[in-house]
């Protein structure tokens, strides 16, 4: 099945500084890449996702970048702020027959110096 | 537009108990996931389901169950609980599960096996 390795696993910036997490996946086949913010005892939320037909997205200061052919992935937040402190999830699906395959690094958690 | 809502939100088992667990989509989507969360490992998938039928199922063991109500709603039992089993237990929904749809999570169940 498909595998995810995510990196780093802790990231501590200053406040306004970019941070970039990166993530890379096993299958080939893989075509969806979403991005997940977990604050702290809140459930995960949906910040980005870019599909394998893209070689960039971007959304205000967040951006996530693929690379096909080297089958990883990367987060990249610029002018990063408090409220950017949480634990970010990388992910990786590919179709399988009708349902999804859906598969989550480990996590990365940012934090952001005042 | 009610959330994703799981109940209860926390509980207290001992080793060889069962337990269920129970997750409600947002009205109208159909496809219900469930994940398992500890420290470090991220989220791991444990089961989909849509209209009624799993579709999909992650490396666990056979104590891991689930199923989805014709109103959409869907448990999960685990049963001979062990120490491992021990967290966060999530549930996501999406109208119909299709590779590149967003999920949207519930608030999770903790679990905790003593």
């Amino acid at each position: 099945g498909e595998n995810v390795e995510q990196h780093p696993s802790t990231l501590s910036v200053q406040e306004g500084d970019s941070a970039v997490i990166k993530c890379t996946y096993s299958d080939s086949a893989s075509n969806y890449f979403p991005w997940y913010k977990q604050e702290l005892g809140k459930r995960p939320q949906l910040i980005i996702d870019i599909r394998s037909n893209v070689g960039e997205k971007k959304d205000q200061r967040i951006a996530v970048t693929l690379n096909k052919t080297a089958k990883h992935f990367s987060l990249h937040i610029t002018e990063t702020q408090p409220e950017d402190s949480a634990v970010y999830f990388c992910a990786a699906t590919f179709p399988s027959g009708s349902a999804r395959q859906l598969t989550f690094g480990s996590g990365t958690q940012l934090t952001v110096l005042p | 537009k009610a959330g994703v809502t799981q109940t209860p939100r926390y509980l207290i088992k001992t080793r060889g108990q069962q337990v269920t667990l129970s997750c409600s989509p947002i009205s109208g989507h159909r496809s219900v996931s469930w994940y398992q969360q500890t420290p470090g490992q991220g989220l791991q998938f444990l089961f989909e389901y849509f209209s009624e039928t799993q579709r999909n199922k992650g490396n666990f063991p056979g104590r891991f169950s689930g199923r989805q109500f014709s109103n959409s709603r869907s448990e999960m039992n685990v049963s001979t609980l062990e120490l491992g089993d021990s967290a966060l237990y999530l549930c996501a929904s999406s109208l119909a599960g299709t590779w590149y749809e967003k999920l949207f999570f519930g608030s999770g169940t903790q679990l905790s096996v003593l």
